[in-house]
């Protein structure tokens, strides 16, 4: 079964760094676009960063600089590492897979993630 | 990049079709025929339902289908379920790797 397990999440002060891990079963994440998507409390959801089997990556402009997406390929996991980190990062954060090219396809259960003194 | 453009809301009864209209411009709705549409029940997270203006992932019911014409995509969903009731979001491919999404429409069922 093709599923994703988001861990990570917490309450964490502002100024502060946070990593976010995403398992991957049932296909190879080296091999796939994989992505990380957002969603504050009671908000629309917000694309936050790519990458690409070979390695490419790529933010929004919200968090250019400050998060870095990267993985494991031995562990077969997405990562997010979130430096810097502001209150208006405060969202539900979903790691997905594009297996088909440009849409999410698969989502992982989603962890939380609160900036706040 | 700026949010794609939803209704906020819409509403129909059990059985009847509904349309949510996403508009975007012609650097990323326009420009790409990969617009998708996700639907997200309270506490879960998103399902794909459509890919590539049109293609529905296996699981999906046909009841859903999308279109596009210019910078404005769509998704109507057919003989309305209770089921359905949830929040629908589109995305668009605007190129350079990046994504936006749009702000998200209630789906209401009567």
């Amino acid at each position: 079964e093709v599923q994703l397990v988001e861990t990570g999440g917490g309450l964490i002060q502002p100024g502060g760094s946070l990593r976010l891990s995403c398992a991957a079963s049932g296909f190879t994440v080296s091999s796939n676009y994989m992505s990380w998507v957002r969603q504050a409390p009671g908000k629309g959801l917000e694309w936050v960063s790519v990458i690409y089997s070979g390695g490419s990556t790529y933010y929004a402009d919200s968090v250019k600089g400050r998060f870095t997406i990267s993985r494991d390929n031995s562990k077969n996991t997405l990562y997010l590492q979130m430096n810097s980190l502001r209150a208006e990062d405060t969202a539900v954060y979903y790691c997905a897979s594009l297996l088909r090219g440009y849409a999410f396809d698969i989502w992982g259960q989603g962890t939380m993630v609160t900036v706040s003194s | 990049q700026s949010a794609l453009t939803q209704p906020a809301s819409v509403s129909g009864s059990p059985g009847q079709s509904i349309t949510i209209s996403c508009t975007g411009t012609s650097s990323d709705v326009g420009s790409y025929n990969l617009v998708s549409w996700y639907q997200q029940h309270p506490g879960k997270a998103p399902k794909l339902m459509i890919y590539e203006g049109s293609k529905r992932p296996s699981g999906v019911s046909n009841r859903f289908s999308g279109s596009k014409s210019g910078n404005t995509a769509s998704l109507t969903i057919s003989g309305l379920q209770a089921e359905d009731e949830a929040d629908y979001y589109c995305c668009s491919y605007a190129g350079s790797s990046f994504w936006v999404f749009g702000g998200g429409t209630k789906l209401t069922v009567l």
